[in-house]
């Protein structure tokens, strides 16, 4: 099944503490990106890539990094996470990077740091 | 910049009532993508059309329907006879086209309920 998958779906931790949220899509797609959903904002993106590495920001990308190494996988870093970053995350795969491509999302990683 | 306005931030309906979702955009391009994606209670986004900025037909697909009007810079969003199943948070999407990829500027969304 044609599918990106996300882990953890769900995580609570402390401020500082660096974590990784991974994304994985089995579609051999080029262009993947990272999107965060906060209330009456909608969806921001944080950082994409167009190829294997090949990486560039996005509207929000401060607190974040990521890497593309393979293509099937793109890695959300978050080095010394603060409450402010406290989301919902998607992760986004499309065949190409062109207009119009329909982006796959993943379910989604919900983060609270407290 | 592009820009995506849903003004509307919640709307609450009962079952059956036809109801209608607006979106406005911002863009200087004249190539451009909207996209619609329905967001349930279990948190995914869901996609559930697209069109071209060349495409002015309006679309529809069983009880959905969509309005684009480049006039008024708008891609509606009906709903008609309106299910329970169809409460959801609905999100517009506008494409921007940065160094050669696609970014998706997404409107605030509008929480849509539908009460039995």
């Amino acid at each position: 099944e044609a599918q990106v998958t996300q882990n953890p779906r769900y995580l609570i931790t402390v401020t500082g503490k660096k974590l990784t949220v991974t994304c994985s899509q089995n579609m051999n797609h080029e262009y993947m990106s990272w999107y965060r959903q906060d209330p009456g904002l909608g969806l921001r993106q944080i950082y994409y890539s167009m190829n294997v590495e090949v990486t560039d920001k996005g509207d929000v990308p401060e607190g974040y990094k990521v890497s593309r190494k393979e293509k099937r996988n793109f890695p959300l870093i978050l080095e010394s996470p603060s409450p402010n970053q406290t989301s919902l995350y998607f992760c986004a795969s499309s065949l190409e990077r062109g207009l119009g491509q329909p982006q796959h999302f993943g379910d989604g990683t919900r983060l609270s740091i407290l | 910049a592009q820009k995506v306005t849903q003004a509307q931030t919640e709307i609450s309906v009962v079952e059956k009532e036809d109801v209608t979702l607006d979106c406005v955009y911002e863009t200087r391009d004249t190539t451009y993508y909207l996209f619609w994606y329905k967001q349930p209670p279990s948190g995914e986004l869901v996609f559930l059309i697209r069109r071209n900025s060349f495409d002015e037909q309006n679309e529809i697909s069983g009880r959905y329907s969509w309005n684009f009007q480049k006039s008024t810079s708008s891609f509606n969003f009906t709903i008609t006879a309106s299910q329970v199943v169809d409460s959801a948070v609905y999100f517009c999407a506008l494409s921007e086209a940065i160094q050669g990829a696609q970014k998706l500027v997404f409107g605030q969304g509008t929480r849509l309920t539908i009460n039995p």
